[in-house]
C-alpha cells in the first residue's frame, strides 16, 4: 500500500525565516507528486511534480522531486504570517486509480 | 458557480442518524472525489466519479457509506446510523480532467454524538 511521510510534523517560525518542508513516499507505479496548502479546510493546489530535479517554482515557493531517493521537498522563503497553514503532500500512482494519498501534513506557524 | 460548494458546513448527528452531505463541483467538471479527513491526519480517499460513473468506491470504510452523482453534476455521500468514529471533516474535490489541479470544497465537519 502507498504511503506518503512527511515531516515535520509542525514547525514554528519567525517572520522572513525560511522554512524546507520534507515528503518522503513509497509507492508501486510513481505517477506525480503534489502539494497542497491547507488554510481553515479547502485545500488549495500549489505543485504537481513528474519528474526529478526540475524545481517548480511560485513566488516565494518552490520544490523539487528526487524520484531515486523518493522525496520531495517544499521550500518558502521570506516567510509571511499568511504562509500559516497545513502543508499536504500527496502521491498520485498509475494504473487506473485517480485517488490521491495524502501525507498528515506539516503545520506551519509563522510568527511577527 | 465560482468553486465547489458543500453543504451543510456543520453537522452534529446523534449515533445512529443518517446523514446526507452535498457537493456541487465547479460547473463542467466532469472529476468528482470525496475525501475523509480526521483531526490531525491528510484526507483519505473515499471514492471517485467520471460524469455518473462511479469509477473507484475502494476507500468507502463499509457498506453504510454510499455516494451517488445521478446526472453526472451534485454529488451525494450518505452515511447510515452513524458512529462516532465517523466524525470528521468530509471533503468533495473536482478536475476538468483527473487529478490535475484538485478544486477542494470548504468541507462539512460532521460531529456524530
Amino acid at each position: 500500500e502507498d504511503k506518503v511521510v512527511q515531516s515535520p510534523l509542525s514547525l514554528v517560525v519567525h517572520e522572513g525565516d525560511t522554512v524546507t518542508l520534507n515528503c518522503s513516499y513509497e509507492v508501486t507505479n510513481f505517477r506525480s507528486l503534489l502539494w497542497y496548502k491547507q488554510e481553515k479546510k479547502a485545500p488549495t493546489f500549489l505543485f504537481m511534480l513528474t519528474s526529478s530535479g526540475i524545481e517548480k517554482k511560485s513566488g516565494r515557493l518552490s520544490s523539487i522531486l528526487d524520484k531515486k531517493e523518493l522525496f520531495s521537498i517544499l521550500n518558502i522563503t521570506a516567510t509571511q504570517t499568511g504562509d500559516s497553514a497545513i502543508y499536504l503532500c500527496a502521491d498520485l500512482t498509475q494504473g487506473g486509480s485517480e485517488k490521491l494519498v495524502f501525507g498528515k501534513g506539516t503545520k506551519l506557524t509563522v510568527n511577527p | 458557480g465560482a468553486g465547489v460548494s458543500q453543504s451543510p458546513r456543520y453537522k452534529v448527528a446523534k449515533r445512529g442518524q443518517d446523514v446526507a452531505l452535498r457537493c456541487d463541483p465547479i460547473s463542467g467538471h466532469v472529476s468528482l472525489f470525496w475525501y475523509q479527513q480526521a483531526l490531525g491526519q491528510g484526507p483519505e480517499f473515499l471514492t471517485y466519479f467520471q460524469n455518473e460513473a462511479q469509477l473507484d468506491k475502494s476507500g468507502l470504510p463499509s457498506d453504510r457509506f454510499f455516494a451517488e452523482r445521478p446526472e453526472g453534476s451534485v454529488s451525494t455521500l450518505k452515511i447510515q446510523r452513524t458512529q462516532q468514529e465517523d466524525s470528521a471533516v468530509y471533503l468533495c474535490a473536482s478536475s476538468s480532467t483527473g487529478n490535475e489541479k484538485l478544486f477542494f470544497g470548504s468541507g462539512t465537519q460532521l460531529s456524530v454524538l
